[in-house]
């Protein structure tokens, strides 16, 4: 199957800090890139989704600002926390679609974030 | 908006026992339904994805139902193993633009298998 890589794979960054996370697709090209978080105990909620070149769609909820997506190539998408504060202390998983069988998802191994 | 409920929300059972995990959602109009694994503090492992117009699938001892008329999805175990103890997501993909929208969760189903 598809590959997705994430990196970090965890982070620890003082309360107002920014934080970048990168999630790849690996051997195909991803048309379109979905960014969750999860919370300890509780199921992925979707935070947004990103394609290639255009500006991401947020879900109701979710800052925009505090939360920026860059998804400016087909393989690469990137999440920057800015201003991090300890509630944003999360699992962040991100998830790719693209190529022949465009109705899967792909997903990533997910990043560990602890803000102090 | 679609929602994805999963019961129960965990289950002990001992080794060897074959059970079954619920899934049900709202909206009917669904173009597949994945079910996955989750250990602590890992990713996803996906199991089964369903298509719409599929029954059923299996993989070894697993095997998943999909009645959408109904919005229902069972995934089912035999023989449970100690190995088999996680989390179990179902999540299920809309049919309205189904390239663009994202696979929407329940909250899991998390299975301990005792020796």
């Amino acid at each position: 199957g598809a590959v997705v890589s994430q990196h970090p794979s965890w982070v620890i960054c003082k309360s107002g800090t920014s934080v970048k996370i990168e999630c790849r697709s690996l051997d195909f090209q991803a048309t379109t890139m979905f960014w969750y978080r999860q919370f300890p105990k509780q199921s992925l909620m979707l935070m947004a989704t990103s394609n290639e070149g255009s500006k991401a769609t947020y879900e109701q909820g979710v800052e925009k600002d505090k939360f920026l997506i860059n998804h400016a190539s087909l393989t690469l998408s990137t999440l920057t926390v800015t201003s991090a504060h300890p509630e944003d202390s999360s699992f962040y998983i991100c998830s790719a679609r693209g190529g022949d069988r465009f109705y899967e998802q792909y997903f990533g191994p997910g990043t560990r974030l602890t803000v102090t | 908006k679609q929602e994805v409920t999963q019961i129960p929300a965990a289950l002990s059972v001992p080794e060897g026992e074959n059970l079954v995990l619920n899934c049900s959602f709202t909206d009917s109009a669904i173009y597949n339904l994945q079910w996955f694994r989750q250990d602590p503090g890992k990713g996803l492992t996906s199991l089964l994805l369903i298509q719409s117009s599929q029954r059923e699938q299996t993989s070894g001892r697993l095997n998943a139902s999909l009645d959408k008329s109904s919005g229902r999805s069972t995934l089912y175990i035999a023989a449970s193993q100690p190995g088999d103890s996680a989390t179990y997501l179902c999540a299920v993909l809309s049919a309205a633009n189904q390239a663009g929208t994202a696979l929407i969760f329940g909250k899991g189903t998390t299975l301990s298998v005792s020796s």
